[in-house]
């Protein structure tokens, strides 16, 4: 099946700073999202981006389906960005989602 | 708030047992997805139905079934729990299949095997 790969796998910023953050997977996909999972378990969509880019205040996206990556831009980081973050691809009717990238903001 | 429902929250079965768990799409959506979520990992896809069938699977054994109703709610069964079946167990809705649309997530059902 595809393969996902998210790095880093931990990122500890101090607020106010910016991360990227990649998400590379294995063969063609007919999708990707971006999803931040609260302490709560909860998965709260970020981007719907299979390819292009978009923006949504602090966040941004960028997806090069070509080379099979994307990038997740945080900007003026907050305590509230902390959390883990995961990027997911569909291929055939199957989902398959990343091992997710914890990031930690300190104030 | 997305509109996805899951019950119940939490759950806690012993060895061997059988579990049902419920989610309720949210409205307008054909399709829900399960997947089950260990500690520390990405969620896995367990199974999705659209329109009341099953059309893609992930790899996890028969034991792991589910059902769609003609409301687009759903119920994932699992039979005979093992330890390693403890998990947070979620469902996402969407129109259309899996991710071709933008799917969205309940808060997750915990279940602790025991």
């Amino acid at each position: 099946g595809i393969q996902v790969e998210q790095s880093p796998p931990d990122l500890i910023l101090q607020e106010g700073a910016n991360s990227t953050l990649r998400c590379n997977f294995s063969d063609s996909v007919n999708n990707l999202q971006w999803f931040h999972q609260n302490p709560w378990g909860q998965l709260i969509n970020l981007f719907y981006i299979p390819s292009g880019t978009k923006q949504n205040g602090r966040l941004s996206a960028t997806t090069v389906a070509t080379e099979r990556y994307s990038l997740l831009y945080i900007s003026s980081s907050q305590t509230t960005d902390s959390g883990v973050y995961f990027c997911a691809v569909e291929r055939a009717d199957k989902s398959t989602f990343g091992d997710g990238t914890t990031l930690t903001v300190k104030p | 708030e997305t509109g996805v429902t899951q019950s119940p929250t939490h759950l806690i079965k012993t060895r061997g047992q059988q579990v049902t768990l419920r989610c309720s799409s949210q409205s307008g959506h054909n399709t829900v997805s399960w997947y089950q979520q260990a500690l520390g990992q990405g969620p896995q896809f367990i199974f999705q139905y659209y329109r009341e069938e099953e059309n893609g699977r992930g790899n996890f054994p028969p034991r792991f079934s589910g059902l769609q109703f003609p409301n687009y709610s759903s119920e994932l069964n699992v039979n005979a729990l093992e330890l390693d079946d403890s998990a947070l167990y979620l469902c996402a809705s969407s129109w259309g299949t899996a991710m071709n649309t933008e799917a969205f997530f309940g808060q997750g059902t915990r279940l602790t095997v025991v």
